[in-house]
């Protein structure tokens, strides 16, 4: 099984700046990655597939980098509504499509 | 409007059975896989498991073979959760959700509650 990690656990940002989040793989999984965001309350919203691509809808202020093991996710200028818990998930290898343990993006 | 609409949340006590639903809407329901993803209190997602409503296909994490069940009927664009025996342990929220192309979930149920409790 592939495991995925997600850094930091918690990261404090202040709106308008920006916000860098990492997630890496225990081996490659080329570009076949997701990263959704979570809400209190609310089911997760899927923002960015083929690690760079964003989802409909999904604001430029989103983008995703990487392939590989080792993926970013930033947030070019915060703002109130994307303070939420985000997570990366693989899709190289089956079974199981893995998450990571997520990471909470707060106000600071 | 593609839609997920899962069953409501349930109270059982441990032992019991359960079956909870996710009927999906404005798309065609058998060409896409659905997925079955656990999130335990203040936890973070877990896969279950995936099937393709067309014929049935189903896999299972290895952390949940043998733990539940994923079914889907077809006629009535629905998939299907189930429990034989439940566990405290099982208390969270479920989600189905659709895959694309067998890969990444991009539309999501509003998620089930199952809280089991003696």
């Amino acid at each position: 099984e592939i495991v995925m990690t997600q850094s930091p656990a918690t990261l404090s940002v202040s709106p308008g700046e920006r916000a860098t989040l990492s997630c890496r793989a225990s081996q490659s999984v080329s570009s076949n990655l997701a990263w959704y965001q979570q809400k209190p309350g609310q089911a997760p919203r899927l923002l960015i597939y083929g690690a760079s691509t964003r989802a409909t809808g999904i604001p430029a202020r989103f983008g995703g980098s990487g392939s590989g093991t080792d993926f970013t996710l930033t947030i070019s200028s915060l703002q109130s509504e994307d303070f939420a818990v985000y997570y990366c998930q693989q899709y190289n290898n089956w079974p199981p499509y893995t998450f990571g343990q997520g990471t909470k993006l707060e106000i600071k | 409007e593609v839609q997920l609409v899962q069953s409501g949340a349930e109270v059982k006590k441990p032992g019991e059975s359960l079956k909870i639903s996710c009927k999906g809407s404005g798309y065609s329901f058998t060409n896409y896989w659905i997925g079955w993803v656990r999130q335990m209190p203040g936890k973070g997602l877990e896969w279950m498991g995936i099937i393709y409503p067309g014929d049935s296909d189903t896999r299972y994490s290895p952390s949940f073979q043998g733990q539940v069940t994923i079914s889907a009927d077809k006629s009535i664009s629905t998939a299907y959760l189930q429990w034989s025996s439940l566990k405290a342990s099982d208390t969270a929220m479920y989600y189905c959700a659709r895959l694309i192309a067998a890969r990444h979930l991009d539309y999501w149920g509003q998620g089930t509650l199952v809280t089991v409790s003696s």
